[in-house]
């Protein structure tokens, strides 16, 4: 039962531009996370929002959320060729363990 | 820190063998869960620890056994493997065992193939 879906599933940009990756999840959540996922290798944790954030920033990285619909963005801004990767949402499942729902992820490539 | 460490990197099996990928963490993270990612399914929990001598399972645990005897080290055994069991598996840590949901640390992957 896959709580997140990211939204395009494959996104081609220039370097420069702007990407947007979108994800919208099923059930309430205490925070959301994304991760990024380099061609083989395994996933680093980019950011976190929690449920009573609506906007959070880090360096080149804007997330927004918006609990009343159930969904998340992520802006990457000025993008790089370096950011070629594939962009995963996370968001809690509310067990009281630190278990994860990972939804299928966005195939980002910046074309130099 | 060697953060989290994971082996083989690859391993081919033939159905019905049996199996163990290896994962070691150096941060004395408190949990620890394995994952597997398969084409268009994201990523799925199979079995998690909340500490040494913890256990439990996740979304998909057929087929799959864990223990965790010492806090660095969360191997996960493949009883009797299936063609169904090709993916790729993640071992990923954290600090924080729930509540704050604190970062996974994941490493980089046992890529395993069942013939």
């Amino acid at each position: 039962s896959q709580q997140g879906e990211e939204d395009p599933q494959a996104l081609s940009i220039q370097e420069g531009e702007n990407a947007t990756m979108n994800c919208s999840y099923k059930t309430s959540i205490n925070n959301l996370q994304w991760y990024r996922q380099n061609s083989g290798r395994g996933l680093v944790h980019l950011i976190l929002i929690r449920s009573n954030e609506r906007e959070k920033h880090s360096g080149r990285l804007r997330v927004t959320l918006d609990t009343s619909k159930k969904s998340s963005s992520l802006l990457i801004t000025a993008s790089r060729a370096a950011d070629t990767a594939s962009y995963f949402c996370a968001t809690d499942t509310l067990t009281g363990a630190n278990n994860l729902f990972f939804g299928t992820g966005t195939r980002l490539t910046v074309i130099p | 820190n060697a953060g989290v460490t994971q082996t083989p990197k690859f391993q081919v099996l033939k159905t019905g063998q049996s199996m163990t990928l290896q994962c070691a963490q150096d941060m004395n993270h408190e949990y620890m869960s394995w994952y597997r990612q398969d084409p268009g399914m994201g990523l799925r929990l199979i079995h998690y620890s909340v500490g040494a001598g913890i256990t439990d399972q996740g979304e998909v645990p057929n087929g799959y056994n864990v223990s965790r005897s010492t806090t660095e080290d969360f191997p996960l055994r493949l009883l009797s493997a299936a063609p169904s069991q090709t993916s790729v598996y993640f071992c990923a840590s954290s600090y924080s065992t729930g509540g704050d949901n604190s970062p996974l640390h994941f490493g980089n992957g046992t890529r395993l193939t069942v013939t």
